[in-house]
């Protein structure tokens, strides 16, 4: 079954400073990732995506994420961070339906704190 | 164009009551999902709905029921309501055709159970 760890449970960070937020995944087959975002009291809105192809990914917002399948990771970046930009992470890893259709499996979220 | 649209926002239930949120999906799509997002963790699958059919379901008990209606909006159901049923319940509309689907998430709706 597949699986995603964010092992960082809490960053804290500057405004303006660059920020590396961590996803690992398990599964067997090629991956389909997420990076969605959750603001206080929020559902989740998507900021990229990763099918196929580059391995370098562009979002929303200024977000861009890497594939590194030797690693089994999808770290989600951004050069500059924005106070803004505080809110909960989750990276998340498709899964197939038996009975046809897609899942997501999430991990634990990443809550970044952005200090001005 | 709307997107995901979730009723109500939030609700109070006490335990051993039924509960019934709504879920509109984004124009175009066709397939509805559900997730519970308990305080502090990430949302967990109950289940899909596509063609008016459950596709398939998490690891959720027989308490928790869907519906899909022609107009592809659902309802989810949860009955004989627990403590632990308080959470965020997530919908997420997408498009049921092709390999990979990209899905889209509403504002949720907040269950407390006292």
């Amino acid at each position: 079954a597949q699986s995603v760890t964010q092992p960082d449970i809490h960053i804290t960070v500057s405004e303006g400073a660059s920020l590396e937020l961590r996803c690992n995944y398990s599964y067997g087959a090629t991956p389909y990732l997420f990076w969605y975002v959750q603001s206080p009291g929020q559902g989740l809105q998507l900021l990229l995506k990763y099918f196929s192809g580059d391995t370098l990914v562009q979002g929303i917002k200024g977000f861009e994420a890497e594939f590194k399948r030797s690693q089994s990771s999808f770290n989600l970046r951004k050069p500059s961070v924005h106070w803004s930009d505080a809110a909960e992470y989750f990276c998340a890893v498709v899964g197939e339906l038996t009975g046809g259709g897609n899942k997501l499996t999430f991990g634990t979220g990443t809550q970044l704190k952005v200090e001005l | 164009d709307a997107g995901v649209t979730q009723s109500p926002t939030h609700l109070i239930k006490t335990r051993g009551q039924q509960v019934t949120l709504r879920c509109s999906p984004k124009s175009g799509h066709d397939t509805v999902s559900w997730y519970q997002q308990a305080l502090g963790q990430g949302p967990q699958f109950i289940f899909q709905y596509y063609e008016e059919e459950e596709r398939q379901r998490g690891n959720f008990p027989d308490r928790f029921s869907g519906h899909q209606f022609p107009n592809y909006s659902s309802e989810l159901n949860v009955n004989a309501l627990l403590l632990g049923d308080s959470a965020l319940y997530l919908c997420a509309s997408s498009v049921g055709q092709g390999e990979v689907e990209t899905q889209y998430f509403g504002p949720g709706t907040r269950l407390l159970v006292l």
